[in-house]
């Protein structure tokens, strides 16, 4: 599976809109689009994925550029509870269904 | 939906000992399930992949008679750490999907602590 590159860590204002980028410039046209995040001390939340259109539920959007190489994560209105670990993981839907973590986004939501 | 399990969500052991930790899920048929190690500050590393009534996949490094994985099944997957030492402490996570190409949904995670 392709690797992705994030930033390591952001800050988001409470109310604002948090855009989580995205690198994944070897992706194949076969792997989707994953995000995840894990609250401290839990197990990783499934967010929402997409293979090359843009993406939305109650959760998040997805936005996948049109080359497919980045991708941008919103959350429309941040909350404190936002405050996680976010990973973009690429993925194929054949074979095995390993999920690479990288290291991730550390989001935090200001008050 | 999409709920999965796991039991129990901490525990505490001697030298030694075994320790079997239970994933289950919730609401969907799970025909895979992974398990995952996360030491503190590290990120989710997959220990090994199991499919209902299979022997388990394991990752390269992890050890299968260490790390004994059962899943009889489709709801049910457990994970027992057998003669556990301290270097076994970690943070032990789940996750199922319905086939080996769906999504996967985790659980809240067991933390072990072993004296």
């Amino acid at each position: 599976d392709a690797k992705t590159t994030q930033p390591p860590s952001m800050d988001c204002a409470e109310g604002r809109a948090a855009n989580l980028p995205c690198n994944h410039s070897t992706i194949s046209g076969n792997e989707y689009v994953y995000w995840y995040r894990q609250i401290h001390s839990q197990g990783p939340q499934y967010i929402i994925h997409g293979l090359k259109n843009n993406e939305t539920n109650e959760m998040a959007s997805l936005i996948i550029t049109e080359d497919r190489k980045s991708s941008t994560l919103i959350l429309p209105h941040a909350t404190l509870r936002d405050t996680a670990v976010y990973y973009c993981i690429v993925r194929v839907e054949t074979g095995a269904n390993n999920l690479f973590f990288g290291t991730g986004t550390r989001l935090t939501v200001i008050p | 939906g999409a709920v999965v399990s796991q039991h129990p969500s901490w525990v505490i052991c001697k030298s030694g000992t075994s320790v079997k930790i239970e994933c289950r899920s919730l609401d969907f048929q799970a025909t895979t399930m992974f398990w995952y190690r996360q030491f503190p500050k590290q990120s989710l590393m997959l220990m090994a992949t199991s499919n209902e009534g299979s022997k388990a996949t394991y990752e390269q490094g992890v050890e299968k008679d260490k790390f004994l994985i059962n899943h009889a099944s489709l709801t049910l997957s457990t994970l027992t750490v057998t003669s556990a030492h301290p270097e076994d402490s970690s943070f032990y996570i789940c996750s199922a999907s319905t086939s080996g190409r769906d999504t996967q949904y985790f659980g809240p995670g067991t933390r072990l602590t072993v004296l």
